[in-house]
C-alpha cells in the first residue's frame, strides 16, 4: 500500500522559504507514469493545486505560484520536496503531498494517495 | 487556465434525502473530472474519476455524469457519514489542474 509523508518545519518566518519534503513508501517515485505534487489548503478555506513534477521529470506549476515554487524529485531516497520562496501569511495552509495516476482502465489521471497534510504557518 | 465553479456551496439536507452538486468548468475538459470527499481535518478521498466511474470501495448510493462542462455528484439516499465538503477537479491534458470551490454538505 502507497504512502506519504510530508516533513517540514511548521512555522516559516516572512520573506523566508517554506520547504518541505514528502516521503513515499511501499512503492518507487520512478517506476511508473505518475504525477508526483503538492496541494495546499488554507485554514477554513479550499484545495489549492500549488504544482507536480511528472516521474519523467517533467515539472507543472500553478500559473499563480509558478515564478515562487520549485518542485524536485530525489529517486535515490525515494522523495520528492517542494519549495516556496519569498513566503507570506497568505501561505499559511496545511499542505498535502499526493500521487495523481492513470485511472484504471482509462486515459484520465485522478489523486487517489494523499499525505496527512502538514500545517505550515507563515508568521515572524 | 480552467476555471472550475461548484453550486451550491453550501447545502443543508437530511438523512436519506437525495442531494445534487453541480460543477462547471469555463471550458470542456470533456470527460476529466474527478470529485472528492473531504472531513474535517482529513485529506480528501477520491469517490469518481472520469466523471462517472465509481472509485473501489466508495458506496453505490454516490454517482456522477456530466460532459464537457456540465457535470453533477449525486447522493441518492444520504447517509450520516455522508456529511462533508465535496470539490470537483479538473484533470484536462497536461496539468495545471484546478478544483472548484467546494460544497459544504450540512445536517439539516
Amino acid at each position: 500500500q502507497l504512502q506519504l509523508q510530508e516533513s517540514g518545519p511548521g512555522l516559516v518566518k516572512p520573506s523566508e522559504t517554506l520547504s518541505l519534503t514528502c516521503s513515499v513508501s511501499g512503492g518507487s517515485i520512478s517506476s511508473s507514469p505518475d504525477f508526483w505534487g503538492w496541494i495546499r489548503q488554507p485554514p477554513g478555506k479550499g484545495l489549492e493545486w500549488i504544482g507536480s513534477i511528472y516521474y519523467s521529470g517533467s515539472t507543472y506549476y500553478n500559473p499563480s505560484l509558478k515564478s515562487r515554487v520549485t518542485i524536485s524529485v530525489d529517486t535515490a531516497n525515494n522523495q520528492f520536496s517542494l519549495k516556496l520562496t519569498s513566503a507570506t501569511a497568505a501561505d499559511t495552509a496545511v499542505y498535502y503531498c499526493v500521487r495523481e495516476q492513470k485511472c484504471s482502465g482509462g486515459a484520465c489521471y485522478a489523486t487517489e494517495y494523499w499525505g496527512q497534510g502538514t500545517l505550515v504557518t507563515v508568521s515572524s | 487556465d480552467i476555471q472550475m465553479t461548484q453550486s451550491p456551496s453550501s447545502l443543508s439536507a437530511s438523512v436519506r434525502d437525495r442531494v445534487t452538486i453541480t460543477c462547471r468548468a469555463s471550458q470542456s475538459v470533456d470527460s476529466y473530472l474527478n470529485w472528492y470527499q473531504q472531513k474535517p481535518g482529513k485529506a480528501p478521498r477520491l469517490l469518481i474519476f472520469a466523471a462517472s466511474t465509481l472509485q473501489s470501495g466508495v458506496p453505490s448510493r454516490f454517482s456522477g455524469s456530466g460532459s464537457g462542462t456540465d457535470f453533477t455528484l449525486t447522493i441518492s439516499s444520504l447517509q450520516p457519514e455522508d456529511f462533508a465538503t465535496y470539490y470537483c477537479q479538473q484533470t484536462y491534458g497536461a496539468p495545471p489542474r484546478t478544483f472548484g470551490q467546494g460544497t459544504r454538505l450540512e445536517i439539516k
